[in-house]
């Protein structure tokens, strides 16, 4: 069973609308989560990065959270635009070992006009 | 741009070919990393470098033979492909040990279509 698991699977906005995005995890120590962009045929790009001592990042549009208590962790996504058409990955790393990162699938946006 | 590069962008190769991925990062790590990603999977570690030594092969086929020269290249070889090998192989970096902070960069990948 993976360690990380996204909601929804995919989903379909409208240009301008607001959308979240969750991660559950069981990784446990955890040294941070980290929200990545994916578009399509291309690697990912790291959007937002979290230690398990905060709460809340933001980059621009995108806002994610953290409940370290719960293992949960949000993106949220303000005002989109057709360019957040993408998949979001949502990626833990293991504390006290390097290299070691655990992914979810992805949650694969489509906003449309 | 991250920092990363990898070539080509995009191969087709037939079952009996041989080729090889190639990836260069410009940040300075000292790890990097070789990636499967298929569709709607998370992505699949296949190897890992550090500081030119592999440290990890996640029971991959031996078709699959990476190399890494020195910390800033890293390649994999291809040989008897199969077509379930087809997916977008990922390249990245990182810099071990960097504790809290300690993140991966991507390269744009590979796109392999294996006939």
């Amino acid at each position: 069973k993976n360690q990380v698991e996204q909601s929804p699977q995919s989903l379909i906005i409208l240009e301008g609308k607001n959308c979240t995005l969750q991660c559950n995890y069981t990784v446990s120590p955890f040294s941070n989560l980290r929200w990545y962009k994916q578009d399509t045929g291309r690697g990912p790009v790291s959007l937002t990065i979290m230690t398990f001592s905060e709460n809340t990042k933001s980059n621009g549009r995108y806002t994610a959270t953290l409940d370290a208590d719960t293992k949960q962790s949000s993106l949220h996504i303000t005002a989109s635009q057709l360019s957040d058409s993408a998949s979001y990955i949502c990626v833990v790393s293991v504390t006290d070992s390097w290299g070691k990162f655990q992914f979810g699938a992805g949650t694969q946006v489509v906003v449309t006009p | 741009e991250t920092g990363v590069t990898q070539t080509p962008r995009h191969l087709v190769m037939g079952m009996t070919n041989k080729k090889s991925l190639k990836c260069e990062q410009h940040l300075g790590h000292n790890a990097m990393y070789w990636y499967k990603q298929s569709a709607k999977k998370p992505l699949e570690l296949m190897f890992v470098y550090n500081f030119k030594e592999q440290t990890e092969n996640n029971s991959v086929p031996s078709r699959f033979s990476p190399e890494c020269p020195n910390s800033s290249h890293l390649f994999l070889h291809l040989h008897t492909l199969q077509p379930e090998d087809s997916a977008l192989y990922l390249c990245a970096s990182s810099q071990p040990w960097a504790q809290l902070q300690e993140t991966q960069y991507f390269g744009p990948g590979t796109r392999l279509l294996v006939l």
